[in-house]
This record gives C-alpha cells, structure tokens and sequence, in this order.
C-alpha cells in the first residue's frame, strides 16, 4: 500500500525558513519513474504545484518559486524535504507531497498525503 | 490567478450529468496529452480521477470521463450523487520552466 504523509512544524515565524519532510511507504523514491512533488493550497483556494523531485534525482521547481525552494532526498529511499526560504505570512496553506511516475512528464498524483497545515505568523 | 482557467462553480440535480471545462494554451494542455483532474472534498486531500486526458485509475467509477479538444480540456460526471459535491481541479504538464500547472478549482454542487 502506498503512502505519504507530512511532517514538520505547523507555526513558523515571518522570514524563516520552513522544513518539510515527506516520508513514503509502499514504494522507493528511486524506483523506477517514482518521483514525489510538493503542492500547497491557501485557506480555500486552488492547488499550486511547488516542484518535484524525479527518481534520477533531477529537481524541477515552479518558476515564481525557484529562488526560494530546494526539494532533495535526504539519504534514504524514503524521505523528501522539502525547504522555502524567507517565509511570509501569504505562504500560509496546507501543504501536500505526491506522487507522480514520470520519466519526464510530470503528469498525475496517484496518491498524496493528508496535508500539513502550516501557518506563517509572529 | 491560476494558470488553468475553470468555472468557478457549477451545479446539478441527482441523476443529471455536469461537464466541466479547462482552458489552457499550446504549451500545457493544447501541446501534450498530460492533463489530470482531481476530486477534493472539504479538508481533505485531492484524489486523482483521470490522467492522461481520459484514463482512469483503478476504482474510479466510469460515470467519471474526459476529453480534450485543442487548448481545452473536459470532465464530464455522469448519474450526479451527493458525494459528488466537492471541488474538482484540473491540471497540467506545461513546457514551461513550472511543470505542473493546476486550474482554480470548480465547486460542483449537487441540488
């Protein structure tokens, strides 16, 4: 059985950084066409895709984001980080890792985690 | 604003069918047969309902379809049922540096 699930600190301070790992089950991050995204999505608002992460370990990050984000594995075959720089309070959302299998077209999440809520406030 | 542009909402009766559409360009959804759309129900996760245009996973129900014609892509539910009602995303691949494009949801209600 697949599964993803989000951990990491739900309140985090203006400017910071915030730290979010991604631990998976049911398969290896180095599998074949496996690769994990990160997604958020603001109180009621849509999805926003972040980056992703592909098998090979080429990174791929959303164009208005770049500059602040950094995914990577962190050594095991089942966990990814994911790391945004100078947080600020409109980067309150829930925030979702998921898979996807892609070669290079990152095309479906065929399954996600719950969801992290994290809040950015002082 | 998002990428993808979706009806904010649409609405129908138990029994009827709803279509929900999703503009793009050339370079997402007009440019490569990698859309997907998602089904998510207040507090929770989306849930993956189509990929690759018109396939579904395993365990979807077929009154779930889709299609696309040029630039802009379609998800059509079928036999509406109260469970239905949720919010409902496109997305897409995109040639462009962000990979992943998500249309603005679209909040279907079941009257």
């Amino acid at each position: 059985q697949v599964t993803l699930k989000e951990s990491g600190p739900e309140l985090v301070r203006p400017t910071e950084t915030l730290t979010l790992t991604c631990t998976v089950s049911g398969f290896s991050l180095s599998g074949h066409r496996m690769g994990v995204s990160w997604i958020r999505q603001p109180p009621g608002k849509a999805l926003e895709w972040l980056g992703h992460i592909f098998s090979d370990g080429r990174r791929a990050y959303s164009a208005s984001l770049k500059s602040r984000i950094t995914i990577y594995r962190d050594g095991s075959e089942s966990q990814v980080v994911l790391l945004m720089t100078n947080m600020d309070p409109v980067d309150t959302a829930t925030y979702y890792c998921a898979r996807a299998e892609a070669a290079n077209y990152v095309s479906a999440f065929d399954n996600c985690g719950q969801g992290i809520r994290i809040t950015v406030s002082s | 604003q998002s990428p993808l542009t979706q009806p904010a909402s649409v609405s129908g009766s138990p029994g009827h069918s709803i279509t929900i559409s999703c503009s793009g360009s050339s370079t997402d959804i007009g440019g490569y047969d990698f859309v997907s759309w998602y089904q998510q129900h207040p507090g929770k996760a989306p849930k993956l309902l189509i990929f690759d245009v018109y396939h579904r996973p395993s365990g979807i129900s077929d009154r779930f379809s889709a299609s696309k014609s040029g630039n802009t892509a379609s998800l059509t539910i079928s036999g509406l049922q109260a469970d239905d009602e949720a919010d409902y995303y496109c997305s897409s691949y995109s040639v462009s540096s962000t990979l992943v494009l998500f249309g603005g949801g679209t909040k279907l209600t079941v009257l």
